[in-house]
């Protein structure tokens, strides 16, 4: 199993700055994924972090917006850039250690104003 | 690529129950189960992994059939506590991320 320690749980910023969310796991794994989520959707993959090299990121993400840090096998980070209020979403990271269930962090909540 | 999800919403009265299809367009190494509340994370169900093999818990259980790549999840007596939003994920490998569903909001109702 793990615990996924994500902060912060909710932020209103202002558009055109950054935010920066924290994921700290509670076990050494080797991938961790974030994805978005928009109101009543469902779970969109931004990219896999890994660590020691370049995240991965998905069609329609690119690092420039949303650069992503993965320093040990504990923590990463995923930096929201230059805001727009399209950008107002939840936020979460999640790991699937032993390739059984995956795992999620609570969340982060974005309002861009 | 994202799979399809079946139904989109589904309202029940306690007791009742209801499938939930999940179906994919590719080979798939496991299909994930996931529920979701309103304002919380995503919780796992249960997982199927490719072999075609079924499994329960308790009043929920879940079937793979890896020849047509679909899974579906099965809610038996439903309980007012069933409510949330339902997603399959999908992996492709065992090495690789989820890819989730659209989802299928469930409302049971007393």
């Amino acid at each position: 199993s793990a615990v996924i320690s994500q902060k912060p749980s909710r932020d209103i910023c202002q558009r055109g700055t950054s935010l920066t969310i924290q994921c700290q796991v509670d076990s050494q794994v080797t991938m961790m994924f974030w994805y978005r989520q928009q109101p009543g959707q469902s779970l969109t993959l931004i990219a896999t972090a890994n660590q020691g090299s370049e995240a991965t990121y998905e069609s329609g993400f690119v690092i420039d917006k949303f650069p992503i840090s993965r320093p040990n096998l504990t923590f990463s980070t995923l930096t929201v850039s230059n805001m727009s209020p399209e950008d107002s979403s939840i936020y979460l990271c999640s790991v699937i250690p032993g390739a059984t269930e995956a795992f999620f962090g609570q969340g982060t909540r974005l309002t861009v104003v | 690529q994202q799979p399809v999800q079946s139904p989109q919403a589904v309202i029940l009265r306690e007791g009742e129950d209801a499938v939930i299809n999940c179906s994919s367009s590719k080979a798939l190494y496991s299909v994930h189960w996931y529920r979701q509340k309103h304002g919380e994370a995503p919780v796992f169900l249960m997982i199927l992994l490719k072999g075609g093999e079924q499994k329960g818990h308790e009043k929920i259980s879940a079937s793979f059939n890896e020849k047509k790549q679909q899974s579906s999840l099965y809610l038996t007596a439903s309980q007012l506590s069933y409510s949330g939003t339902y997603f399959c994920g999908t992996d492709a490998s065992g090495n690789t991320p989820l890819v989730f569903g659209k989802g299928t909001r469930l409302s049971v109702i007393a």
